[in-house]
């Protein structure tokens, strides 16, 4: 089946610590998407990349990093800079190239700052 | 930047009873999508309106673009547990989502 994997599904961190979260798809689609979901929240664009090896900022990028070396694979760095870490992340992917726009979500990182 | 309003944003309702939730713009837009989200779950795409004044139905879901292309609603018939959940706008902008702030609907049985 086609979809989208995130890991892990919870994850801690310690104050001061940089974490990785993953994000794979094999839906061949273009893009990829971070969004971050605060509780009872929508949903807020972290960062977004269109094509291999480029990305770009989305509303909330601050303290963020992120990479696209491959079209199936958009890891978020969740940095010591981020001042609140503590939210549900989603990563997403569409097809919007070629004109299929609806994004297929993965089940989501729940990050704690302990 | 774009920007989109939703309402409301929490909705009770008595099993069978209807429910519409509501999503504004002050600018005309290209396209909208609605999603909705489970509770402790992920947004699933459930559908993309394009054309002023559209109309699209799933079972008991009735989506409307509005004719200006500056508002949609999304209706269910005749609510059921089963349509729990946090039910999200979206509006297309350059190959990126801006999402609303989501109408959280209750189902008391």
């Amino acid at each position: 089946d086609g979809g989208i994997t995130q890991s892990p599904k919870y994850l801690f961190r310690k104050e001061g610590q940089n974490v990785t979260l993953s994000c794979e798809q094999n839906l061949n689609h273009d893009a990829m998407y971070w969004y971050r979901q605060d509780p009872g929240q929508g949903l807020r664009l972290i960062y977004y990349s269109q094509i291999v090896n480029d990305f770009q900022k989305g509303d909330i990028a601050e303290g963020y990093s992120v990479s696209r070396e491959k079209k199936e694979s958009f890891p978020l760095t969740v940095t010591s800079a981020q001042k609140n870490p503590t939210a549900f992340y989603l990563c997403a992917s569409s097809n919007y190239l070629t004109g299929d726009y609806g994004y297929t979500f993965g089940s989501g990182t729940r990050l704690t700052v302990v | 930047g774009q920007q989109v309003m939703q309402i409301p944003q929490y909705q009770h309702v008595q099993e069978g009873e209807d429910f519409t939730t509501y999503c504004n713009s002050s600018t005309t837009l290209s396209n909208i999508q609605w999603y909705k989200q489970r509770p402790g779950g992920h947004p699933v795409f459930l559908i993309q309106l394009v054309k002023s004044g559209e109309v699209k139905k799933q079972k008991r879901l009735t989506f409307q673009f509005g004719e200006a292309k500056k508002n949609s609603s999304l209706h269910i018939t005749a609510t059921q547990t089963t349509d729990v959940g946090t039910y999200f706008c979206a509006l297309g902008n350059t190959g990126k989502l801006i999402f609303g702030q989501g109408t959280t609907l209750q189902v008391k049985p």
